[in-house]
């Protein structure tokens, strides 16, 4: 079980929004930054959001995130094929004195 | 340009060791805290290590706690992990991360097979 909880899989039609909750506590999304990756088989992990709710330069803005109290979300709007992939939320943990990462999420865009 | 090139895996038994490498450039390796990620075959990432950019601090997931050792070698900009009584649980495909704005740069990854 991960300590900060995705849901497994989203789905939604070409060019619609899709929102993808991370839950985690007070001793990590509560008191340190969100990040989020989006993660295709046999590459590198691509940082889409941190500090979280900012983006890194060359991320499109139909990437966006947020957080609230324990829990941080991804939003991502108009919907591409080329969006999917899984998607991952990362805090550093306080209590553990470790980074965790949500359990991911697959995008299916269909 | 800024680039992280990991090497080192393998196939390996049961109780045996294995030094994965991760090579900086392009960025002032010295300047940065790195971090090491796995992923198992059909699971998710994995946070497995971390070191402070000035080698002050290091922290393991429980996971490899005890067994794992994330180093760092400036003079080199390389960061490492060794892995001691590896577990076929410990398989996984090895990524470096540098830590900027969150984890803005990533290696390609290594793989490791433990197995007899």
């Amino acid at each position: 079980q991960s300590v900060l909880t995705q849901p497994p899989s989203v789905s939604a039609a070409p060019g619609q929004k899709v929102i993808i909750s991370c839950s985690g506590s007070s001793s990590n999304i509560g008191i340190q930054p969100a990040s989020w990756y989006q993660h295709l088989p046999g590459t590198a992990p691509k940082l889409l959001i941190y500090d979280n709710d900012k983006r890194p330069s060359g991320i499109p803005d139909r990437f966006s995130g947020s957080r609230s109290g324990t829990s941080a979300t991804l939003g991502i709007t108009g919907l591409q094929t080329g969006d999917e992939a899984d998607y991952y939320c990362l805090a550093w943990d306080e209590s553990l004195t470790a980074g965790v990462f949500g359990g991911g999420t697959k995008l299916t865009v269909l | 340009q800024v680039q992280l090139v990991e090497s080192g895996g393998g196939v390996v038994q049961p109780g045996r060791s294995l030094r994965l490498s991760c090579a900086a450039s392009g960025f002032t390796f010295s300047s940065h805290t790195m971090h090491w990620v796995r992923q198992a075959p059909g699971k998710g990432l994995e946070w497995v290590a971390v070191i402070k950019y000035d080698g002050s601090s290091r922290f393991q997931a429980d996971s490899v706690k005890g067994r794992f050792t994330i180093s760092r070698d400036d003079s080199k900009t390389s960061v490492y992990l060794y892995m001691n009584s590896l577990r076929p649980e410990d398989t996984a495909v090895y990524y470096c991360a540098r830590q900027g704005a969150g984890l803005d740069v990533w290696g390609q990854g290594t793989t490791v097979t433990v197995s007899s």
